[in-house]
């Protein structure tokens, strides 16, 4: 079963521009989750889905927005770039919205780098 | 609201030592709680779990306790060896507000030959 993918890998956008990041979850998940990744500030829950419908958003600004298709796949975007939004964005999979089994399949992620 | 607290690295250890990475919560209700690992390069995958009280997960020689009284998951492992560096992340899951998995800062361990 092909695990969570994303795209694209890595991206170098500059500040006041916009960026589109993409993840398809393992088949049959219904859920997906992302993250920002800094040294700083570890990982920071962004925001997640399930059956097309945002169920929980973390503390960030409204640039940063997502949606969820009745594919399961999932987009994120992050509106007028800031140089703080240098990252690793990882998505996340999992069968169900419920914490029984809570396990979270995650992609290797998108480096996102603002100059 | 839900937080994860664990022990700030680097952990330097040599081959065959033991390890403990504290890891401490605040959440309200019964959260599980698990364990993930990133190795360089890679995305998170978990490494264990255990979701309710006295549960004890264990994986690849890893093991920690779920303990309620003391709000706490500590990770531990008998001996180390230098495939076992990465980066470790305690994380619970819980309800609030809607489902949402929060994760603690990480914590580097090296391992050396």
């Amino acid at each position: 079963k092909a695990g969570v993918t994303q795209t694209p890998r890595y991206l170098i956008k500059t500040r006041g521009q916009q960026v589109t990041l993409s993840c398809s979850p393992i088949s049959g998940h219904r859920s997906v989750s992302w993250y920002q990744q800094t040294p700083g500030q570890g990982l920071q829950f962004l925001f997640e889905y399930f059956s097309e419908t945002q169920r929980n958003k973390g503390n960030f600004p409204g640039r940063f927005s997502g949606r969820q298709f009745s594919n399961s796949r999932s987009e994120m975007n992050v509106s007028t770039l800031e140089l703080g939004d240098s990252a690793l964005y990882l998505c996340a999979s999992s069968p169900t919205l419920g914490e029984d089994t809570g396990e979270l399949f995650f992609g290797e992620g998108s480096r996102l780098t603002v100059l | 609201g839900d937080s994860v607290t664990q022990m700030e690295g680097p952990v330097t250890l040599s081959e065959e030592a033991f390890l403990t990475i504290n890891c401490t919560y605040t959440a309200t209700g019964y959260p599980s709680l698990f364990w993930y690992v990133q190795y360089p390069g890679e995305g998170l995958q978990l490494l264990l779990k255990a979701t309710k009280a006295d549960d004890k997960g264990s994986n690849k020689g890893f093991e920690a306790t779920y303990r309620k009284e003391t709000t706490s998951f500590h990770l531990e492992k008998g001996s180390v060896q230098v495939s076992d560096s990465a980066v470790y992340f305690c994380a619970l899951r819980g309800y609030t507000g809607g489902f949402k998995t929060i994760f603690g800062a990480g914590t580097r361990l090296f391992v050396k030959a």
